[in-house]
């Protein structure tokens, strides 16, 4: 299995700029989990999807943020209009439930954003 | 919003020894809890996870848990230069979602 699948790895924009954001989770996996990571706040849960439903966006910084799953292969994290506070890396991750809890969540390679 | 909390280090430990990191958590419904290391760069990846009190050894790594005291600790006997990482406590919150601690780097010097 390829594992989870993050495009672009690495992405430079101008502030006011949309940013898109890719994830392809592992095929059969039915949770999908946006987070962020900076070296003040660490690892934070942005939003995640169970069957390409939203199930708890709570960690969504702002309205400027928004996620889509249009179906089980693809996620996408858009900002609108990104600001250099935004900078950070972003994961995306998946898992599959196994009993009543979440299996081992496995991580993408991240998209590092950074916004000038 | 549950807290998760780690020293964050650094974690200064030579090689061959036992390295020990810890983490206490806020929530005391919290059941599953998760070990993740994560390189320079790199995403993390999960090394241990314990459901029940006491400890679970795989290999070098021992992970050890009391729910009394709402505390989870990972051990790594051994150290090699490769276990230098970030190593990140994640505890559930409700079934679904894991709430990370800030993490701990651990330098193993040779």
């Amino acid at each position: 299995d390829a594992g989870v699948i993050q495009s672009p790895r690495h992405e430079v924009t101008e502030m006011g700029q949309e940013v898109t954001l890719r994830c392809k989770p592992i095929s059969g996996h039915d949770y999908l989990f946006w987070y962020r990571q900076t070296m003040m706040r660490g690892l934070e849960l942005l939003i995640y999807f169970n069957n390409n439903v939203p199930i708890d966006d709570s960690g969504m910084p702002e309205d400027r943020f928004s996620a889509k799953m249009p179906n089980a292969s693809f996620s996408t994290l858009k900002i609108q209009p990104s600001e250099p506070r935004d900078s950070a890396v972003y994961f995306c991750a998946s898992s599959l439930l196994k009993g009543l809890f979440l299996d081992t969540q496995y991580f993408g390679p991240g998209t590092r954003l950074t916004v000038l | 919003q549950k807290e998760v909390e780690q020293n964050s280090g650094p974690l200064s430990v030579p090689e061959g020894a036992i390295a020990s990191l810890n983490c206490t958590y806020s929530d005391r419904g919290s059941q599953s809890f998760f070990w993740y290391r994560q390189y320079s760069g790199k995403s993390p990846e999960l090394i241990m996870f314990i459901y029940s009190n006491g400890d679970k050894e795989d290999g070098r790594f021992t992970a050890q848990l009391n729910k009394a005291s709402q505390y989870v600790s990972l051990l790594i006997r051994d150290s090699q230069p490769s276990d230098s990482a970030t190593y990140l406590c994640a505890v559930n919150e409700g079934a679904q979602k894991l709430v990370f601690g800030q993490g701990t780097r651990l330098t193993i010097n040779p």
